[in-house]
């Protein structure tokens, strides 16, 4: 039973370009959310999603981020236009439709804008 | 104010010790607990949840909740130096929603 997949592991971008990260959640998993570390401190909070629905991304920064969970495919977290400031590491988690919700993390992507 | 705070450590405890992880939180929407143990450089791993009041137990791990003092904790028994890791606390109310983190505590489990 494959967890939660997430490419690429490691992203390399020069400041200006853009950053697509991808991510499958568990089988059976409906609900993807979207985390950012940035070196030496906690795990953020950025965006939830569903199918078709962005259901919370409270934590998203207003502006050259976007995220989306298409009915078919991966969920994409989309920055534009890069920056130092956005090397940290991406990482997304799913959890089921149903009991505690409990979410269950990808391995991540590193991201490191040059 | 923090949401979830939890002490930084190091904790360092012997092998074969129990280690005491502690966490409190403020907001007392919350509704369920996680705990995480994340190696350097990896991702997190869910260890635990727990959403009743009191202990629940799973192998060596126990997690305890105290919703009127808004304190959890996790006890790791006979403590390994595989175990030597960081772990987070987290909360969300109960429903799917986001989790809110804590910054970790660092353990180190000495031989």
């Amino acid at each position: 039973n494959a967890g939660v997949m997430q490419n690429p592991r490691h992203l390399v971008r020069r400041r200006g370009q853009e950053a697509r990260l991808r991510c499958s959640p568990m089988k059976g998993h409906s609900h993807v959310y979207w985390y950012r570390q940035l070196p030496e401190e906690g795990l953020k909070f950025m965006v939830y999603l569903q199918k078709e629905n962005i259901i919370d991304e409270s934590g998203m920064p207003k502006e050259r981020f976007s995220a989306e969970f298409p009915k078919e495919g991966p969920s994409i977290l989309r920055i534009q236009q890069v920056v130092r400031g956005d090397s940290a590491a991406y990482f997304c988690a799913s959890s089921p439709p149903w009991g505690e919700y409990e979410q269950y993390f990808g391995p991540g992507t590193r991201l490191t804008v040059t | 104010q923090k949401e979830v705070e939890q002490n930084s450590g190091p904790l360092s405890v012997p092998e074969g010790a129990i280690a005491s992880l502690n966490c409190t939180y403020s907001d007392r929407g919350s509704q369920s607990f996680f705990w995480y143990r994340q190696y350097s450089g990896k991702s997190p791993e869910l260890i635990m949840f727990i959403y009743s009041n009191g202990d629940k137990e799973d192998g060596r791990f126990t997690a305890q909740l105290n919703k009127a003092s808004q304190y959890v904790s996790l006890l790791i028994r006979d403590s390994q130096p595989s175990d030597s890791a960081t772990y987070l606390c987290a909360a969300n109310t109960g429903t799917a929603s986001k989790l809110t983190f804590g910054t970790g505590t660092r353990l180190q489990v000495t031989l």
